[in-house]
Protein backbone atom coordinates (compact mmCIF):
# COMPACT_ATOMS: atom_id res chain seq x y z
CA UNK A 1 0.00 0.00 0.00
CA UNK A 2 0.74 3.81 0.18
CA UNK A 3 1.52 4.18 3.81
CA UNK A 4 1.48 1.84 6.55
CA UNK A 5 -1.47 0.18 7.36
CA UNK A 6 -2.27 -0.61 11.14
CA UNK A 7 -5.28 -2.61 12.30
CA UNK A 8 -7.68 -2.50 14.13
CA UNK A 9 -7.79 1.42 14.60
CA UNK A 10 -9.82 1.02 17.66
CA UNK A 11 -9.90 -1.69 20.04
CA UNK A 12 -12.04 -2.11 23.70
CA UNK A 13 -11.17 -4.67 25.28
CA UNK A 14 -11.52 -6.54 29.27
CA UNK A 15 -9.04 -7.01 31.50
CA UNK A 16 -7.27 -10.17 31.66
CA UNK A 17 -7.74 -10.32 28.09
CA UNK A 18 -5.40 -10.96 25.42
CA UNK A 19 -5.24 -8.72 21.93
CA UNK A 20 -3.00 -8.47 18.40
CA UNK A 21 -2.40 -5.27 16.40
CA UNK A 22 -1.35 -5.12 13.06
CA UNK A 23 1.04 -3.43 11.59
CA UNK A 24 1.78 -3.57 7.72
CA UNK A 25 4.68 -1.69 6.78
CA UNK A 26 5.36 -0.27 3.13
CA UNK A 27 6.60 -2.80 0.61
CA UNK A 28 10.43 -2.50 0.43
CA UNK A 29 10.87 -1.05 4.02
CA UNK A 30 13.33 -3.29 6.36
CA UNK A 31 13.31 -1.71 9.56
CA UNK A 32 9.85 -1.67 11.33
CA UNK A 33 9.29 0.04 15.13
CA UNK A 34 5.89 -0.35 17.63
CA UNK A 35 5.88 2.91 20.09
CA UNK A 36 3.00 3.65 22.44
CA UNK A 37 1.67 7.09 23.18
CA UNK A 38 -0.22 7.38 26.43
CA UNK A 39 -2.46 10.70 26.64
CA UNK A 40 0.22 13.31 26.86
CA UNK A 41 2.97 11.37 26.76
CA UNK A 42 5.84 11.18 24.09
CA UNK A 43 6.15 8.25 22.13
CA UNK A 44 7.62 5.06 24.29
CA UNK A 45 9.77 2.80 22.28
CA UNK A 46 8.60 -0.82 22.13
CA UNK A 47 10.35 -2.68 20.09
CA UNK A 48 12.22 -2.64 16.61
CA UNK A 49 12.80 -4.85 13.59
CA UNK A 50 15.98 -5.06 11.57
CA UNK A 51 15.86 -7.08 7.90
CA UNK A 52 16.57 -10.64 9.05
CA UNK A 53 18.77 -9.33 12.44
CA UNK A 54 17.38 -10.47 15.87
CA UNK A 55 14.93 -7.59 17.46
CA UNK A 56 15.47 -5.13 19.89
CA UNK A 57 13.02 -5.86 22.49
CA UNK A 58 14.66 -3.26 25.09
CA UNK A 59 11.53 -0.68 25.23
CA UNK A 60 9.12 -4.30 26.06
CA UNK A 61 7.63 -3.14 29.68
CA UNK A 62 6.69 -6.54 30.26
CA UNK A 63 6.58 -10.55 29.89
CA UNK A 64 2.95 -9.68 28.46
CA UNK A 65 4.35 -8.29 25.52
CA UNK A 66 5.64 -9.61 22.78
CA UNK A 67 5.59 -8.77 19.00
CA UNK A 68 6.85 -11.02 15.50
CA UNK A 69 7.68 -9.70 11.95
CA UNK A 70 8.25 -12.43 9.28
CA UNK A 71 10.61 -11.36 7.02
CA UNK A 72 10.27 -7.74 5.66
CA UNK A 73 6.47 -7.61 5.88
CA UNK A 74 3.38 -7.62 8.72
CA UNK A 75 4.36 -7.49 12.15
CA UNK A 76 1.82 -8.57 15.15
CA UNK A 77 2.26 -7.20 18.60
CA UNK A 78 0.45 -9.28 21.42
CA UNK A 79 -0.40 -7.92 24.87
CA UNK A 80 -1.61 -10.65 26.73
CA UNK A 81 -3.81 -10.38 30.02
CA UNK A 82 -4.12 -6.80 29.21
CA UNK A 83 -4.10 -4.30 32.40
CA UNK A 84 -6.13 -0.69 32.79
CA UNK A 85 -2.34 0.84 32.56
CA UNK A 86 -1.93 -0.88 28.48
CA UNK A 87 -4.17 1.71 27.30
CA UNK A 88 -2.75 4.28 24.71
CA UNK A 89 -2.28 4.01 21.11
CA UNK A 90 0.00 1.92 19.49
CA UNK A 91 1.69 3.37 16.85
CA UNK A 92 4.00 1.74 14.04
CA UNK A 93 6.79 3.17 11.55
CA UNK A 94 8.70 1.76 9.01
CA UNK A 95 11.75 2.87 7.15
CA UNK A 96 13.99 2.22 4.28
CA UNK A 97 17.06 0.99 6.50
CA UNK A 98 17.68 2.05 9.70
CA UNK A 99 16.27 5.45 11.83
CA UNK A 100 15.75 8.74 10.14
CA UNK A 101 12.65 9.51 8.41
CA UNK A 102 10.43 7.15 9.92
CA UNK A 103 6.87 6.64 8.54
CA UNK A 104 4.04 6.08 10.67
CA UNK A 105 1.05 4.22 10.31
CA UNK A 106 -2.38 6.02 11.96
CA UNK A 107 -1.88 3.43 15.31
CA UNK A 108 -4.28 1.45 17.21
CA UNK A 109 -6.22 2.75 20.43
CA UNK A 110 -6.30 0.55 22.77
CA UNK A 111 -8.47 0.66 25.65
CA UNK A 112 -8.67 -1.52 28.21
CA UNK A 113 -11.58 -1.42 30.56
CA UNK B 1 19.72 5.80 30.33
CA UNK B 2 19.31 7.40 27.43
CA UNK B 3 17.05 10.15 27.37
CA UNK B 4 15.52 13.46 25.41
CA UNK B 5 13.93 16.45 27.31
CA UNK B 6 11.78 18.72 25.11
CA UNK B 7 10.70 22.23 26.31
CA UNK B 8 8.17 23.68 27.00
CA UNK B 9 6.08 21.34 27.00
CA UNK B 10 3.44 23.46 25.78
CA UNK B 11 3.15 26.97 24.84
CA UNK B 12 0.20 29.43 23.44
CA UNK B 13 0.90 31.67 20.50
CA UNK B 14 -1.15 34.23 18.82
CA UNK B 15 -0.50 34.20 14.46
CA UNK B 16 2.45 35.71 13.38
CA UNK B 17 4.23 35.25 16.33
CA UNK B 18 7.79 33.24 16.19
CA UNK B 19 8.09 30.50 18.37
CA UNK B 20 11.74 28.39 19.66
CA UNK B 21 11.10 24.69 20.76
CA UNK B 22 14.23 23.37 22.98
CA UNK B 23 15.19 19.61 23.16
CA UNK B 24 18.08 18.48 24.92
CA UNK B 25 19.47 14.67 25.16
CA UNK B 26 21.78 12.28 27.18
CA UNK B 27 22.48 9.44 24.78
CA UNK B 28 25.73 7.06 24.97
CA UNK B 29 25.73 6.72 21.34
CA UNK B 30 24.35 9.89 19.33
CA UNK B 31 23.93 8.98 15.52
CA UNK B 32 21.30 12.17 14.30
CA UNK B 33 18.64 14.26 15.77
CA UNK B 34 15.34 14.17 14.55
CA UNK B 35 12.20 16.82 14.51
CA UNK B 36 8.49 14.98 14.01
CA UNK B 37 5.22 16.99 13.83
CA UNK B 38 2.18 15.22 15.12
CA UNK B 39 -1.08 16.92 14.34
CA UNK B 40 -4.06 13.73 14.90
CA UNK B 41 -2.48 10.69 14.69
CA UNK B 42 0.16 10.05 12.77
CA UNK B 43 3.98 11.66 13.43
CA UNK B 44 5.21 13.30 9.97
CA UNK B 45 8.73 13.90 9.84
CA UNK B 46 10.26 17.55 9.31
CA UNK B 47 14.31 17.42 9.83
CA UNK B 48 16.65 15.03 10.56
CA UNK B 49 20.52 16.71 11.81
CA UNK B 50 23.67 15.20 12.03
CA UNK B 51 26.07 17.84 11.79
CA UNK B 52 26.84 20.76 14.86
CA UNK B 53 26.00 24.18 13.07
CA UNK B 54 24.42 23.18 10.20
CA UNK B 55 20.87 25.11 9.62
CA UNK B 56 18.01 22.67 8.27
CA UNK B 57 15.20 24.91 6.82
CA UNK B 58 11.72 24.49 5.14
CA UNK B 59 9.89 27.59 4.18
CA UNK B 60 8.98 29.20 7.89
CA UNK B 61 10.61 26.27 9.78
CA UNK B 62 13.95 25.93 10.71
CA UNK B 63 16.09 23.97 13.02
CA UNK B 64 19.86 23.62 13.88
CA UNK B 65 22.10 20.98 16.22
CA UNK B 66 24.11 21.79 18.56
CA UNK B 67 26.62 18.89 19.64
CA UNK B 68 28.85 20.86 21.86
CA UNK B 69 25.52 21.39 24.13
CA UNK B 70 23.65 18.03 22.86
CA UNK B 71 20.60 20.23 22.06
CA UNK B 72 18.53 21.41 19.35
CA UNK B 73 16.02 23.79 18.63
CA UNK B 74 12.99 24.38 16.01
CA UNK B 75 12.51 27.57 14.77
CA UNK B 76 9.24 28.56 13.59
CA UNK B 77 8.46 32.01 12.37
CA UNK B 78 4.87 33.76 11.39
CA UNK B 79 3.28 31.17 12.93
CA UNK B 80 -0.29 30.15 11.91
CA UNK B 81 -3.12 28.07 13.24
CA UNK B 82 -2.15 25.09 10.85
CA UNK B 83 0.98 25.06 12.87
CA UNK B 84 -0.83 24.23 16.16
CA UNK B 85 0.18 20.42 16.72
CA UNK B 86 2.58 18.37 19.02
CA UNK B 87 6.26 18.43 17.63
CA UNK B 88 8.35 15.32 18.95
CA UNK B 89 11.88 15.49 19.12
CA UNK B 90 13.73 11.89 18.73
CA UNK B 91 17.21 11.19 18.90
CA UNK B 92 18.77 7.75 17.10
CA UNK B 93 21.37 6.02 18.30
CA UNK B 94 22.80 2.71 19.04
CA UNK B 95 21.60 1.14 21.94
CA UNK B 96 22.26 -2.71 23.05
CA UNK B 97 24.32 -3.29 20.07
CA UNK B 98 21.31 -2.11 18.04
CA UNK B 99 20.93 0.06 15.09
CA UNK B 100 18.71 2.42 14.69
CA UNK B 101 16.92 3.29 17.62
CA UNK B 102 14.79 6.18 18.08
CA UNK B 103 14.18 7.61 21.62
CA UNK B 104 11.17 10.53 21.70
CA UNK B 105 11.03 13.24 23.71
CA UNK B 106 7.62 13.78 25.33
CA UNK B 107 6.38 16.42 23.03
CA UNK B 108 6.03 20.14 22.88
CA UNK B 109 2.44 20.68 22.42
CA UNK B 110 2.01 24.21 20.44
CA UNK B 111 -1.37 26.10 20.02
CA UNK B 112 -1.74 28.84 17.72
CA UNK B 113 -4.56 31.24 18.15
CA UNK B 114 -5.76 33.80 15.41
Amino acid sequence: GAGVSQSPSNKVTEKGKDVELRCDPISGHTALYWYRQSLGQGLEFLIYFQGNSAPDKSGLPSDRFSAERTGESVSTLTIQRTQQEDSAVYLCASSPERAGELFFGEGSRLTVL
Amino acid sequence: EDKVVQSPLSLVVHEGDTVTLNCSYEVTNFRSLLWYKQEKKAPTFLFMLTSSGIEKKSGRLSSILDKKELSSILNITATQTGDSAIYLCAVESYYGGSQGNLIFGKGTKLSVKP
